[in-house]
């Protein structure tokens, strides 16, 4: 079974423009992280926020964490063509084990020059 | 590359085959995880390994799958009488320890006919 479940499930943007994927999970959490997978190819780490964060930042890339309401949200700024890809959300619901990431169904962005 | 690295990328194979999938880690003894992945879903847990211990084994794991960690180094994931239904992408994936992401290899496409 998949515990995130994203939103939407694809998104299409012209280059420059801002991408917001959402991510919605029922259990508690240790952490959260985001991966990138371009087609054929595996799974890239993006960013991790713990539990106890409520927003972090690596470059273009904004994550927000509201355990409150379980959701996560990653924020893409001035999208690239290159940031076309599918983006997966991964929850890690054990404290320092990390014994098993579920990951949800995925949403796919495409970023139109 | 010193990233995770998964042999071969691609297997076609004839319904009833047995095939063989190995993933060599980044560093030894780190935890070792296997993922499968179907189009336009995410990664489903298969099994993981901590040394040369199998610790746990999703339901999805049917008893003509088996997996190994010999010497907690490489691992090798076999799928025996393979099915149509087992057409997928079997992934690898390292974990360092603590709040760390999980590293990915590329993956092996697995084709059933």
């Amino acid at each position: 079974s998949q515990q995130g479940e994203e939103d939407p499930q694809a998104l299409s943007i012209q280059e420059g423009e801002n991408a917001t994927m959402n991510c919605s999970y029922k259990t508690s959490i240790n952490n959260l992280q985001w991966y990138r997978q371009n087609s054929g190819r595996g799974l890239v780490h993006l960013i991790l926020i713990r539990s106890n964060e409520r927003e972090k930042h690596s470059g273009r890339l904004r994550v927000t964490l509201d355990t409150s309401k379980k959701s996560s949200s990653l924020l893409i700024t001035a999208s690239r063509a290159a940031d076309t890809a599918s983006y997966f959300c991964a929850t890690d619901p054990y404290t320092g084990a990390n014994s098993k990431l579920t990951f949800g169904k995925g949403i796919t962005l495409s970023v139109r020059p | 590359d010193t990233g995770v690295s998964q042999n071969p990328r691609h297997k076609i194979t004839k319904r009833g085959q047995n095939v063989t999938f190995r993933c060599d880690p980044i560093s030894e003894h780190n935890r070792l995880y296997w993922y499968r992945q179907t189009l336009g879903q995410g990664p489903e847990f298969l099994t993981y390994f901590q040394n040369e211990a199998q610790l746990e084994k999703s339901r999805l794991l049917s008893d003509r799958f088996s997996a190994e960690r010999p010497k907690g180094s490489f691992s090798t994931l076999e799928i025996q009488r393979t099915e149509q239904g087992d057409s997928a992408m079997y992934l690898c994936a390292e974990w360092q320890g603590g709040h760390s992401p999980l590293h990915f290899g590329n993956g092996t496409r697995l084709t059933v006919t």
